[in-house]
């Protein structure tokens, strides 16, 4: 399996772009996630997906909208870029079988997206 | 979900014990802790997760105090690969963690050669 791919991995957008992050995961996992995480801090939760059709939004959504039209791909959208989403943005899944047991919910990040906005 | 400390930084020998400490004094009965580390340019790594036993895989274990208000993360023989930043993460399960996890600044251990 080749997990949770990214691309690009890296990106230089102008100020006012739009561009869409790729990712694709071969786990079969129901839930996926998009962070971003900015210089020296933690990773903040921008969208999440329970499954194909279903999306939410998380800690920091605005300037960013997101679908699921398969279990395997989750695209992230930047309209309109801005300086503030000068970021690393990471995609991740988990597996969730509702009443399982409900120990893990390991998530399983991809390599990351460096993006620029300048 | 309950919040965690965690020291900044931490230094550590090659070949010794990596022992990183995390504070949860607000966990919930139903919350577990979960560890994760971040090589540096990577995404996340899950490493241990555990709600009130000490726990042990192939990569650490995991102690949680009786009163589960802190526990440990150990690297038995910590190796350079294992420089990273380290987060302890507290969370409940109730909808499979849906709504993601929440990473703080986290411990940037250095192992030294």
């Amino acid at each position: 399996n080749a997990g949770v791919t990214q691309t690009p991995k890296f990106r230089i957008l102008k100020i006012g772009q739009s561009m869409t992050l790729q990712c694709t995961q071969d786990m079969n996992h129901n839930y996926m996630y998009w962070y971003r995480q900015d210089p020296g801090m933690g990773l903040k939760l921008i969208y999440y997906s329970v499954g194909a059709g279903i999306t939410d939004k998380g800690e920091v959504p605005n300037g960013y909208n997101v679908s699921r039209s398969t279990t395997e791909d989750f695209p992230l959208r930047l309209e309109l870029a801005a300086p503030s989403q000068t970021s690393v943005y990471f995609c991740a899944s988990s597996y969730f079988l509702a009443g399982g047991r409900p120990t893990s919910y390991e998530q399983y990040f991809g390599p990351g997206t460096r993006l620029t906005v300048t | 979900d309950a919040k965690t400390t965690q020291p900044t930084s931490m230094d550590c020998a090659e070949g010794r014990a990596a022992n990183l400490p995390c504070n949860h004094s607000t966990i919930s009965g139903n919350e577990y802790v979960y560890w994760y580390r971040q090589i540096h340019s990577q995404g996340p790594q899950y490493i241990i997760h555990g709600l009130k036993n000490n726990e042990t895989n192939e990569m650490a274990s995991l102690i949680i105090t009786e009163d589960r208000k802190s526990s440990t993360l150990i690297l038995p023989h910590a190796t350079l690969r294992d420089t990273a930043v380290y987060y302890c993460i507290v969370r409940g399960v109730s909808g499979g963690g849906a709504d993601g996890l929440t990473f703080g600044k986290g411990t940037h251990l250095i192992i030294q050669p």
